[in-house]
């Protein structure tokens, strides 16, 4: 059965850091791209970030988060991170991991971790 | 404001037919493949379509998608209570180079 697990989530102040974690089971995780894609309360869907399958060597952002967040992959772990900075009100939201078997799609989700900045 | 444009809400009886549609431009839909997801309520989404038309294992048959020029459709038939949900098309877009997603569209059956 295919899990991915987030973590880390929590309160943060304006300006502040925080990583995300997504460990991942029940698929090779190496062959697989990663994203992270997120959700502000009551609104819709935002890809946020993905990461290249085999050694990670490519990396894309999008343009709201580009310079403040920075994905990895660690595959002796099956773990997806996503390290958050210069955090702001507007990057509240549920933060979803989702594996794929390319660029274009989000095969497999996580539950989701709630990212709330505020003071 | 999404790159992708859909329909914020469509309805039908139980056991009609919807449609919703994802418009694109060429850098886009034009030129890639669509997917569509499936969030229902307090859920995370799943994917219901890639390839623009092919559905994953455990998929319904009454869901269906469609690709034309740069726009693409999910057709769901036989509309079930169960359907209520909100409903994303996603693909890549060459000139941003980022993944890039519809604002969403809800359904609801009456």
């Amino acid at each position: 059965e295919v899990q991915l697990l987030e973590s880390g989530g929590g309160l943060v102040q304006p300006g502040g850091s925080v990583r995300l974690s997504c460990t991942a089971s029940g698929f090779t995780f190496t062959t697989y791209v990663m994203h992270w894609v997120r959700q502000a309360p009551g609104k819709g869907l935002e890809w946020v970030s993905a990461i290249s399958a085999g050694s990670g060597v490519s990396t894309y952002y999008a343009d709201s988060v580009k310079g403040r967040f920075t994905i990895s992959r660690d595959n002796s772990k099956n773990t997806l991170s996503l390290q958050m900075n210069s955090l702001r009100a507007e990057d509240t939201a549920v933060y979803y991991c989702a594996g794929a078997r390319s660029l274009i799609q989000f095969d497999y989700w996580g539950q989701g971790t709630l990212v709330t900045v505020s003071s | 404001q999404s790159v992708l444009t859909q329909p914020p809400s469509v309805s039908a009886a139980p056991g009609q037919k919807v449609t919703i549609s994802c418009s694109g431009v060429s850098s886009n839909i034009g030129n890639n493949f669509v997917s569509w997801y499936q969030q229902l309520p307090g859920s995370a989404p799943r994917l219901l379509i890639y390839d623009s038309d092919k559905r994953p294992p455990g998929i319904p048959d009454r869901f269906s998608g469609a690709k034309s020029g740069t726009s693409a459709t999910l057709d769901i038939t036989g509309l079930q209570t169960g359907d209520e949900a909100d409903y994303y098309c996603g693909t890549w877009d060459n000139s941003l180079r980022n993944v890039v997603l519809g604002g969403g569209t809800k359904v609801t059956v009456l």
